[in-house]
């Protein structure tokens, strides 16, 4: 199954608003990471937050973590039509396998 | 520097034909991915290596699929024979590891491939 799962499925904003996505996970994980799909492209690493971090930023991209609740979420505040595509989160266990394992995704749409 | 190179960009193929797709990933990056992505299954690890050595091969499907990586800078993935359910956009990644963590990943444009 799936190791993180990200929510909602699908988001549509106006351009100018912020856009929250939310992910969850089930094992402990040594890092999470988030990435951009533009459709029919691969996927781009936007920003990586290690277990011991509980917040970062990168440009308008604001990343927090709670390994109480085993969560991460990611704001990117005053969107734009550009940052429309599909968003992943992915995580490293801190045992055994330890490739990536990538959530389904959330669709954002940012309308003009 | 040119990022993961993948190739071919597209494939049309009939079924019970091979297949093989090809990675040339970015020049000092120790490991080596090659994921799946369909709208059914979403974005499924196959296999990948760690300085050209298979670490984790649990997501090839079935026997038919095979990946090398014969050096650092190429790898293939190899479908023989291909069925309809292998259509989908395969993508390589490549990344730095240390110490069984494996920092950001860099993706190609992927290969999408369609078996008739």
């Amino acid at each position: 199954s799936q190791q993180g799962e990200e929510d909602p499925q699908a988001l549509s904003i106006q351009e100018g608003e912020n856009a929250t996505m939310n992910c969850s996970y089930k094992t402990s994980i040594n890092n999470l990471q988030w990435y951009r799909q533009n459709s029919g492209r691969g996927l781009v690493h936007l920003i990586l937050i290690r277990s011991n971090e509980r917040e970062k930023h990168s440009g308008r991209l604001r990343v927090t973590l709670d390994t109480s609740k085993k969560s991460s979420s990611l704001l990117i505040t005053a969107s734009r039509a550009a940052d429309t595509a599909s968003y992943f989160c992915a995580t490293q266990g801190d045992t055994g396998r330890r490739a990536l394992t990538f959530g389904s995704g959330t669709r954002l749409q940012v309308q003009p | 520097d040119a990022g993961v190179i993948q190739s071919p960009r597209h494939e049309v193929t009939e079924m019970g034909q091979e297949v093989t797709l090809r990675c040339k990933p970015i020049s000092g990056h120790n490991s080596l991915f090659w994921y799946r992505q369909t709208m059914m299954r979403g974005l499924e690890l196959l296999i990948y290596f760690n300085n050209n050595v298979p670490i984790d091969d649990s997501g090839m499907p079935e026997d038919r699929f095979s990946a090398k990586m014969p050096n650092a800078s190429f790898s293939t993935l190899k479908i023989q024979p291909s069925e309809p359910r292998d259509s989908a956009v395969y993508f390589c990644a490549s990344s730095l590891s240390f110490d069984f963590i494996t920092y950001e990943q860099y993706f190609g444009p992927g290969t999408r491939l369609t078996v008739t």
